[in-house]
């Protein structure tokens, strides 16, 4: 039983435009989210994330939105760059010890 | 600082051998995750330690797969008997406090079961 879900295996952006990554989740106790990145042949590098009493988290060029009711979220990166071709993987939490995760959405930006 | 460390990066076995992956965490960190992702899947949760102590163990596979941490040395998990299905990516992530907040992951271990 999938609760975290990434419906885009793949995704392609022009560099500078925006990249939008989606994810949604079945488990309305989850209120933990966050957003992993991960290259070939390493571990996924944490890269931000958002607990359910917001709606919004910024850093830099990555901006993670929530949206409860929907039980969806997505991450921006704007502007995208050619270093942030990746697979990226959406986790959540429940308040137990373990994240689920997505299956990934594979980011390619184009040079 | 070094990373979360993880040996063997890879590892070939036959069916029916054991297979022992190694879990160096963080400096300062006592909290292990253990997590396999199978191809074309995301990562799932299979264990989660302290020094010493299982904490959860509700994403083990009943047979076959233990885990350990010790008080001293690398966070160890352990195949008995493996089997092709065990063929999988096998990630390690430490912590520095309870709760899943930011996991810190290893570089993984690949099993191939042949």
């Amino acid at each position: 039983d999938q609760q975290v879900k990434q419906n885009s295996p793949s995704l392609s952006v022009q560099e500078g435009r925006i990249s939008i990554l989606n994810c949604d989740y079945t488990n309305s106790m989850f209120d933990y989210f966050l957003w992993y990145k991960k290259y070939p042949a390493e571990g996924p590098t944490f890269l931000i994330s958002i607990s359910s009493i917001k709606d919004k988290n910024e850093d830099g060029r990555f901006t993670v939105f929530l949206n409860k009711s929907a039980k969806h979220l997505s991450l921006h990166i704007v502007p995208s760059q050619p270093g942030d071709s990746a697979v990226y993987f959406c986790a959540a939490s429940g308040g137990a010890n373990n994240l689920f995760f997505g299956t990934g959405t594979r980011l390619t930006v184009i040079p | 600082n070094a990373g979360v460390m993880q040996n063997p990066r890879h590892l070939v076995r036959r069916r029916g051998q054991e297979a022992r992956l190694r879990c160096s965490p963080m400096k300062g960190h006592s909290h292990v995750y253990w997590y396999r992702q199978l191809p074309e899947e995301g990562l799932k949760f299979m264990v989660y330690l302290q020094k010493e102590n299982i904490i959860d163990e509700s994403g083990m596979p009943k047979e076959r797969f233990s885990a350990e941490f010790p008080k001293e040395g690398p966070s160890i998990l352990r195949i008995q008997q493996v089997v092709r299905g065990d063929s999988a990516a096998y990630f390690c992530a430490s912590s520095p406090r309870q709760g899943v907040y930011e996991q810190y992951f290893g570089p993984g271990t690949r099993l191939t079961v042949t």
